[in-house]
C-alpha cells in the first residue's frame, strides 16, 4: 500500500522558473493537504482541498496554485519561484466522519530555489 | 498567543528514563488531537490520537484536559529509538490541523 506518493523527492530551480509538485494518495481520502516546513518553523498550510474539484487557502498561499481534478491527485504550483520558496514540501491526506482524522504525510519534496 | 505551543527542547534524557511533554492549545471549542513523530528529514508519522479518557500505546501514554487546554504525552522506558521531534496537533478550525513547533527528545545510552 503506497498510501501518499510526492513527486519529486528533490529539485533545484532558477528564480522566475516554474514548476508542479505532485501528490498521489491511494486511500481514498476526500481531503488533501500542501504544507511548507522551514527550520524552526514548524509545519505551515499553504492550501487544501475537502474534496475533487475544491481548493481553499491556508496560512501562506500567497505564489502557490494548487488544483484537485481527481480525488487522488493534489497538484501544487509554483508560477514563479522565489528563493523565499526554498523548503520542504509535505502532503498529506485525511478522512473527515464527523471529526477530521489524522493525517497521512508523504516523504516530502526538497525544493530549493537560486 | 500561538494556537498551539510546545516546548522546543531540547530534552535530553537516559535511556531508560520516563519523560513528559505538555502541549497546549488556545482555541476551546478544538476536537481532535493527536501526537506525531518525526524524525530528522523525514515526514511527521501518527504517534496516536489523544482520546478525552487519556489512551495509551505500550510505553506511551496520552492524555487530554479540556478545563485547561492542555495534552500530554508520557514516555516510559525511554529508548534511544525514541529520539526524534514530537509535534502537538490540534484541529482548531473545521478542515485543518495545526501544528505545534515540535518538542525534540535526546535519549542518551
Amino acid at each position: 500500500n503506497a498510501g501518499v506518493t510526492q513527486t519529486p523527492k528533490f529539485r533545484v530551480l532558477k528564480t522566475g522558473q516554474s514548476m508542479t509538485l505532485l501528490c498521489a494518495q491511494d486511500m481514498n481520502h476526500e481531503y488533501m493537504y500542501w504544507y511548507r516546513q522551514d527550520p524552526g518553523m514548524g509545519l505551515r498550510l499553504i492550501h487544501y482541498s475537502v474534496g475533487e474539484g475544491t481548493t481553499a487557502k491556508g496560512e501562506v498561499p500567497d505564489g502557490y496554485n494548487v488544483s484537485r481534478l481527481k480525488k487522488q491527485n493534489f497538484l501544487l504550483g509554483l508560477e514563479s519561484a522565489a528563493p523565499s520558496q526554498t523548503s520542504v514540501y509535505f502532503c498529506a491526506s485525511s478522512v473527515h466522519r464527523g471529526l477530521l482524522g489524522p493525517q497521512h504525510f508523504g516523504d516530502g519534496t526538497r525544493l530549493s530555489i537560486l | 498567543r500561538k494556537e498551539v505551543e510546545q516546548d522546543p527542547g531540547p530534552f535530553n534524557v537516559p535511556e531508560g528514563a520516563t519523560v513528559a511533554f505538555n502541549c497546549t492549545y488556545s482555541n476551546s471549542a478544538s476536537q481532535s488531537f493527536f501526537w506525531y513523530r518525526q524524525d530528522c528529514r523525514k515526514e511527521p508519522k501518527l504517534l496516536m490520537s489523544v482520546y478525552s479518557s487519556g489512551n495509551e500505546d505500550g510505553r506511551f501514554t496520552a492524555q487530554l484536559n479540556r478545563a485547561s487546554q492542555y495534552i500530554s504525552l508520557l514516555i516510559r522506558d525511554s529508548k534511544l529509538s525514541d529520539s526524534a521531534t514530537y509535534l502537538c496537533v490540534v484541529n482548531n478550525a473545521g478542515n485543518m490541523l495545526t501544528f505545534g513547533g515540535g518538542t525534540r527528545l535526546m535519549v542518551k545510552p
